[in-house]
Formats: C-alpha cells, sequence, structure tokens
C-alpha cells in the first residue's frame, strides 16, 4: 500500500553544521514530493519541493534531492541556525491527497 | 498572498456533540482537502473534494464524518456524534489541480477538544 518513511525521527545539530532528513515512499508513480516545515502550534508551510523530472533542487540554505530509481528523496539544510528548528515533514502524493512522512524533530543548538 | 483560513481556532466539545468545522480555501482552487493531527504525530489524510463531490476518503472517515461546500467559498467538516479520540487539530487544504501533484496550502488549523 501506500507508505512514506521518514528518518531520523529527531536531529540535534550545532548552529552552523549541516541537517540532512531523509524519506523513502513505496509507490512508485509518485511525481511530486514536497516538504513542510511545522512550527509548535502552526500550520505546515511548504518549504521546498522537487518534481520527479528533475534530481536536485536547491533554494539558498534549503536543497532537496530525488532518487527516483531507490524510491527515496532527502531535505538538505546548510549553515543552519536556531529558527530552522521546527518539525519537518515530507509527503509523497496519493491519488487525490498527500501521504505523511512521520516527521522529524529538528534542534539546532546555538 | 492568498491564505486558506479556518474558524474557529479553538473548539471545546462535549462527547457526542455535533461540530462544525469551517474553512474558506483559495479562492481558485479547485481542491479540497480535510487532514488531522492528533498532539505530537503526523497529518493524516482525511478527505478530499472536488466538483462538489469526495474524490478520496481515508479509513479514519467514517459515517460519522461529512464536508460540503454550501457556497462559493466555504468549505466544512462536520463530525456528528464526536469522540474522545476525535480531539485533534484539522488542517483544511487546498489546491489548484489534484492527484497529488499540486502543491497543497494549508490553513492555520482548528484544534478541537472533545471533553
Amino acid at each position: 500500500g501506500e507508505n512514506v518513511e521518514q528518518h531520523p525521527s529527531t536531529l540535534s545539530v550545532q548552529e552552523g553544521d549541516s541537517a540532512v532528513i531523509k524519506c523513502t515512499y513505496s509507490d512508485s508513480a509518485s511525481n511530486y514530493f514536497p516538504w513542510y516545515k511545522q512550527e509548535l502550534g502552526k500550520r505546515p508551510q511548504l518549504i521546498i519541493d522537487i518534481r520527479s523530472n528533475v534530481g536536485e533542487k536547491k533554494d539558498q540554505r534549503i536543497a532537496v534531492t530525488l532518487n527516483k530509481t531507490a524510491k527515496h528523496f532527502s531535505l538538505h539544510i546548510t549553515e543552519t541556525q536556531p529558527e530552522d528548528s521546527a518539525v519537518y515533514f515530507c509527503a509523497a502524493p496519493g491519488t487525490y491527497k498527500y501521504i505523511f512522512g512521520t516527521g522529524t524533530r529538528l534542534k539546532v543548538l546555538a | 498572498e492568498p491564505e486558506v483560513t479556518q474558524t474557529p481556532s479553538h473548539q471545546v466539545t462535549q462527547m457526542g456533540q455535533e461540530v462544525i468545522l469551517r474553512c474558506v480555501p483559495i479562492s481558485n482552487h479547485l481542491y479540497f482537502y480535510w487532514y488531522r493531527q492528533i498532539l505530537g504525530q503526523k497529518v493524516e489524510f482525511l478527505v478530499s473534494f472536488y466538483n462538489n463531490e469526495i474524490s478520496e476518503k481515508s479509513e479514519i472517515f467514517d459515517d460519522q464524518f461529512s464536508v460540503e461546500r454550501p457556497d462559493g467559498s466555504n468549505f466544512t467538516l462536520k463530525i456528528r456524534s464526536t469522540k474522545l479520540e476525535d480531539s485533534a487539530m484539522y488542517f483544511c487544504a487546498s489546491s489548484f489541480s489534484g492527484r497529488g501533484t499540486d502543491t497543497q496550502y494549508f490553513g492555520p488549523g482548528t484544534r478541537l477538544t472533545v471533553l
């Protein structure tokens, strides 16, 4: 069935270091992969997305890579800052929905 | 920038009562969704809606749940007889196209507390 696995569940990094979060999906027909950032008590906010016709996309300190063969995609945050602390969710598309990963709580230590 | 809005921000109700959660999707979007998030857990899909019909629903979305677009702007989720386990944050989302290939924009959520 449709499933998205996300690792790690928690991640602590020193300010300025990089953070990497990985997701794997099961539906080989999936072709759009968004990443959301959710601060405590707030809505999920789209931070970056990638379509299956590209392997990597960058937006300043954030990048996403996609390996369609292996069915996994990763979020990379460089030069982390305290305001990057949040829960990050990956998602993969179902027929008329998103299937979300279980989330990664990122803590950036000052 | 247009945003999805939701009301109320917080709803407290007694078990067995009916609640209606309201959403105003982004105006040119055609697909509407409800998700829920139990505290500290992942976001779970409930239902998607297009052209005044349910496109897909999850196993969570049982007979106690219903959705409606009563007018040109609102999109509602009704829970007929609330249970304790319905306590969660409920997010509405909308997108221009469906089939999970377009960005879904989320509202700020309604925190439902069932006592």
